[in-house]
C-alpha cells in the first residue's frame, strides 16, 4: 500500500500526558499536512512541510503543539501537558510539487481521546 | 467567520437518482477547489477537484461544477449508489500570493444517504 499512513490510529491518555502521533506521507510527495478535526466540524489546518521545512505554523492551536519533519519524509506531532479538549481525531495529507493547488491525499488519522 | 460554508447538514436520495450537494464560499482568493468523501473512523477520500479557470469538471458519475461570480460550487453524482452514503466535504485551497501555501479550508460536511 502506497498511500498516508499514521500511527496509532487510537491513542487514549490521561490529562496532563504528552503524546506523539506519527505521519508517513506518500513517498514521493514532498508535501505534508497536518489537520484537526472535531466532531460535526470538518478538518482544520494546523501545519504544513515542504521537505523538512516547516512553513506555516501560526495555527498551531498552542504553544503545547508542535511538529517536526527532520528528514523530509515522515513527521510527527506532539502535543504536551493534553487537555481534554484536545480529544480529536488528527489527520495527516500529502500532495507533490510546490504549488498550493495540488490535491492532498488523506491518510487514516489519529483518533485521541484524552480522560 | 466560516469561509466556506456547505448549508445542508444531510441529504437523502433514491438509488439511481442524482444527489446535488451545494457549497459556498466567500474568499474571491480561492482559486481551486476540491471535494472529499469521508466514512466514519477513515481519513478523507479524494473524490474531484476543479481550478477557477473552468467551470466544470467530471470524472465518471461525479461531476462538479464551478460558478465563480456566485460563488458556489457544487458535486452531482449520477446515478447514486448505496455505497455513496457518506459525509461530503467541500474545501478551498488557501493559496498565497506566490500560488504557494495550499492549505485546505473545509466546510462542515453533507452527509448523504442512498437508499436501496
Amino acid at each position: 500500500d502506497t498511500g498516508v499512513s499514521q500511527d496509532p490510529r487510537h491513542k487514549i491518555t490521561k490529562r496532563g500526558q504528552n503524546v506523539t502521533f506519527r505521519c508517513d506521507p506518500i513517498s514521493e510527495h514532498n508535501r505534508l499536512y497536518w489537520y484537526r478535526q472535531t466532531l460535526g466540524q470538518g478538518p482544520e489546518f494546523l501545519t504544513y512541510f515542504q521537505n523538512e521545512a516547516q512553513l506555516e505554523k501560526s495555527r498551531l492551536l498552542s504553544d503545547r503543539f508542535s511538529a517536526e519533519r527532520p528528514k523530509g519524509s515522515f513527521s510527527t506531532l506532539e502535543i504536551q501537558r493534553t487537555e481534554q479538549g484536545d480529544s480529536a481525531m488528527y489527520l495527516c495529507a500529502s500532495s507533490f510539487g510546490t504549488s498550493g493547488r495540488k490535491t492532498q491525499y488523506f491518510g487514516p488519522g489519529t483518533r485521541l481521546l484524552v480522560l | 467567520d466560516q469561509q466556506v460554508k456547505q448549508n445542508s447538514p444531510s441529504l437523502s436520495v433514491q438509488e439511481g437518482r442524482i444527489s446535488i450537494l451545494n457549497c459556498d464560499y466567500t474568499n474571491s482568493m480561492f482559486d481551486y477547489f476540491l471535494w472529499y468523501k469521508k466514512y466514519p473512523a477513515e481519513g478523507p477520500t479524494f473524490l474531484i477537484s476543479i481550478s477557477s479557470i473552468k467551470d466544470k469538471n467530471e470524472d465518471g458519475r461525479f461531476t462538479v461544477f464551478l460558478n465563480k461570480s456566485a460563488k458556489h460550487l457544487s458535486l452531482h453524482i449520477v446515478p447514486s449508489q448505496p455505497g455513496d452514503s457518506a459525509v461530503y466535504f467541500c474545501a478551498a485551497s488557501e493559496v498565497d500570493y506566490g500560488g504557494s501555501q495550499g492549505n485546505l479550508i473545509f466546510g462542515k460536511g453533507t452527509k448523504l444517504s442512498v437508499k436501496p
